[in-house]
């Protein structure tokens, strides 16, 4: 199954603004939008936002999403060193009826 | 407080059996759809199989359709993965994630390693 497309890796300094991609097409994000999850070494991932804007309760607002077409986005201001993780955005794809992934950013905070 | 708890992992050779469960705690679990999630050593999340809250539908990754099975029983609150024809690229943490528009909760995951 083809999965969301993600860049591999960003990098930014302490205190900047990151934002990191996720595209798709009509079946997935264009469609039913995309969550993003936050993977941190040796640990489960952690919802962070759904539905493209959605928070979870104790989800800091320094995280946000949006979506424009089939591509969402998650920006992160104010980078802090425990932001260093991993980032996955996922989305159900209804021609496939399955859940796809992109394959993950690595964000290291500089 | 919401918990998933993975067992049932271990080390088996290619093409033998394995059973996982997750048990569930804290959320009326027939009201969730479940799904399985895996992750290879140092790759990326690759979804496997998903449930309805009541058993009726489920959906699997291409990956795994026609050796793997997912079920629930809600009397339980617990979901398995049976997984039949194991191969060495089945060989991942598997979580369980328990869907709410999204993967809202995971488990810690349980390792499976398939090898000779």
């Amino acid at each position: 199954q083809a999965g969301l497309t993600q860049p591999p890796s960003v990098s930014k300094g302490l205190r900047q603004t990151a934002t990191l991609t996720c595209t798709g097409n009509s079946n997935n994000v264009g469609n039913q939008g995309a969550a993003w999850l936050q993977q941190h070494q040796g640990h489960p991932p952690k919802l962070l936002s759904y539905r493209n804007n959605k928070r979870p309760s104790g989800i800091a607002e320094r995280f946000s999403a949006s979506r424009s077409g089939n591509t969402a986005s998650l920006t992160i201001t104010g980078l802090q060193p425990e932001d260093e993780a991993d980032y996955y955005c996922s989305a159900w794809d209804s021609s496939l009826s399955a859940w796809v992934f992109g394959g993950g950013t690595k964000l290291t905070v500089v | 407080e919401v918990q998933l708890l993975e067992s049932g992992g271990g080390l088996v050779q290619p093409g033998e059996s394995l059973r996982l469960s997750c048990a569930a705690s804290g959320f009326t679990f027939s009201s969730n759809a479940m799904n399985w999630v895996r992750q290879a050593p140092g790759k990326g999340l690759e979804w496997v199989s998903v449930i309805g809250g009541r058993g009726g539908s489920a959906h699997y990754a291409d990956s795994v359709k026609g050796r793997f099975t997912i079920s629930r029983d809600n009397s339980k609150n617990t979901l398995y993965l049976q997984m039949n024809s194991l191969r060495a690229d089945d060989t991942a943490v598997y979580y369980c994630a328990k869907e709410r528009d999204a993967f809202d909760m995971w488990g810690q995951g349980t390792m499976v390693t398939v090898s000779s």
